[in-house]
C-alpha cells in the first residue's frame, strides 16, 4: 500500500536557522504531494504542494520539491520564525483509482523555534 | 465565512457505548471526509461522503459508520467503543471528491477518549 515516511522528531531550531524536514513515500505511480501544518489550537491547512515530478511547491517561504527518483519531498525553509512552530504533516493522494480522495499521512514533526 | 466546524470538542466514553460525532463543512463545499488522529501519530482516513453517500473507505472495522445529510453536514457513529478508539476525529470538507487543487479544509476535531 501507499505510506509516507517522515523524519523523526521534535525539531528545535533558533530562530533564523535553516530547517529542512525530509520525507519520503512509498506508492504504485506517481502520486501528488502536499505539506499541511497543524498550527496549536487550530486545525491541518494546506502549506503546499506538487504535483508531479520535478514540480517545486512554496509558500510562507516554505519550499519542497518533488523528487521521483528518491520519492522525496523535504520541506525546507532558508529562515525559521518563532511562529513556524507547529506540526508538520507530509501526505500524499492520487487523482484516480480506488485512493481517488484518500489523504495518505506521515506521522508528523513537530517543530518549535525559540527566540 | 465560517470554516468546517465540529462538535463536541471533547467527549469521554466508556467501553462499549456509542458515540456520535458531528462536522459542519465549509461554506459552499459538498464533500465531507473523516480522518482518525492518535496521539503522536498522523491522520488515518476513515471514510469520505459525498451526494449523501460513502464514496471511499479506509482501513475501519464496520463499527464505523457515518451518514451525510442534505445541507451536506456529516455524523461520524462508532459503535462498542474499545480503548483503541481514544483519538482526535478529523473532518475535512471540500468541494467534489476531491477538490482540483488537492486542498481539504480541516476543523479542529472531537477529541475522544474511552475509559
Amino acid at each position: 500500500g501507499n505510506s509516507v515516511t517522515q523524519m523523526e522528531g521534535p525539531v528545535t531550531l533558533s530562530e533564523e536557522a535553516f530547517l529542512t524536514i525530509n520525507c519520503t513515500y512509498t506508492a504504485t505511480g506517481y502520486p501528488s504531494l502536499f505539506w499541511y501544518v497543524q498550527y496549536p489550537g487550530e486545525g491541518l491547512q494546506l502549506l503546499l504542494k506538487a504535483t508531479k515530478a520535478d514540480d517545486k511547491g512554496s509558500n510562507k517561504g516554505f519550499e519542497a520539491t518533488y523528487r521521483k527518483e528518491t520519492t522525496s519531498f523535504h520541506l525546507e525553509k532558508g529562515s525559521v520564525q518563532v511562529s513556524d512552530s507547529a506540526v508538520y504533516f507530509c501526505a500524499l493522494t492520487f487523482s484516480g483509482g480506488t485512493s481517488y480522495g484518500k489523504l495518505t499521512f506521515g506521522q508528523g514533526t513537530i517543530l518549535t523555534v525559540h527566540p | 465565512d465560517a470554516g468546517v466546524t465540529q462538535s463536541p470538542t471533547h467527549l469521554i466514553k466508556t467501553r462499549g457505548q456509542q458515540v456520535t460525532l458531528r462536522c459542519s463543512p465549509k461554506s459552499g463545499h459538498d464533500t465531507v471526509s473523516w480522518y482518525q488522529q492518535a496521539l503522536g501519530q498522523g491522520p488515518q482516513f476513515i471514510f469520505q461522503y459525498y451526494e449523501e453517500e460513502e464514496r471511499q473507505r479506509g482501513n475501519f472495522p464496520d463499527r464505523f459508520s457515518g451518514h451525510q445529510f442534505p445541507n451536506y453536514s456529516s455524523e461520524l457513529n462508532v459503535n462498542a467503543l474499545l480503548l483503541g478508539d481514544s483519538a482526535l476525529y478529523l473532518c475535512a470538507s471540500s468541494l467534489g471528491q476531491f477538490a482540483n487543487t488537492g486542498e481539504l479544509f480541516f476543523g479542529e476535531g472531537s477529541r475522544l477518549t474511552v475509559l
